[in-house]
């Protein structure tokens, strides 16, 4: 069972624009929602978070709305530049016993930026 | 900032021999390392959750006795994948953080596994 559903699966957008992902949820548990960046190789690297009690964070050019109604999440990227090419993953996670949080990750979005 | 080393970071091995892949926390200490395997254009699939001292917790499906996981101190987890086949090729990820009510997962550079 997918519990954080990702889209687009692929976005490509020209320099300048604006980059738009989108995630929904199912388990109303979840209290934590990152975004990770990841490139051809690497492991993911966090690129911004949210908690349900605020609808925006901000942070450069990437910003996170947060709609806890509708229980979904979207990643916009402004300015997008070709350095920004790469796989975006959405997640979601639950604070638990002992403190550590498991995290489910969406189906990831490549991006890429075209000059 | 907190960083996480694994290695190696590129191995290739015949089938049927085990590999062992390592994943660090350089500068703090880890209560808790997780394990993530990924196939090709696809997202991270948790394997286990490791604590210090204690036994691996695997998620539903993988095997324990394929994927030894040992996190023996609080900067140290291995991963060994044990009689590999061609079909355990993958990339294979770590993450810690460091308990209380830490939230940030910082990731490893992982790990390519080959198994020929």
């Amino acid at each position: 069972q997918q519990q954080v559903k990702q889209s687009p699966q692929s976005l490509i957008v020209q320099k300048g624009g604006i980059s738009i992902i989108n995630c929904a949820y199912e388990n109303t548990a979840f209290d934590y929602f990152p975004w990770y960046q990841q490139f051809p190789g690497k492991g993911p690297a966090l690129l911004i978070a949210i908690r349900p009690d605020v609808s925006e964070k901000k942070e450069g050019r990437f910003t996170i709305s947060f709609n806890k109604s509708a229980k979904q999440f979207s990643l916009h990227i402004m300015d997008s530049q070709p350095g920004d090419s790469a796989t975006y993953f959405c997640a979601a996670s639950k604070e638990r016993s002992g403190g550590y949080q498991k995290v489910t990750f969406g189906t990831g979005t490549k991006l890429q930026v075209i000059p | 900032g907190a960083v996480v080393s694994q290695h190696p970071s590129w191995v290739i091995c015949k089938s049927g021999t085990s590999v062992k892949i390592e994943c660090r926390s350089l500068d703090f200490q880890a209560t808790t390392m997780f394990w993530y395997r990924q196939f090709p254009k696809q997202s991270l699939m948790l394997m286990a959750t490791s604590n210090e001292g204690s036994k691996a917790t695997y998620e539903q499906g993988v095997e324990k006795d394929k994927f030894l996981i040992n996190h023996a101190s609080l900067t140290l987890s291995t991963l060994t994948v044990t009689s590999a086949h061609p079909e355990d090729s993958s990339f294979y990820i770590c993450s810690a953080n460091s308990g209380g009510l830490q939230e940030t997962q910082y990731f490893g550079p992982g790990t390519r596994l080959l198994v020929l």
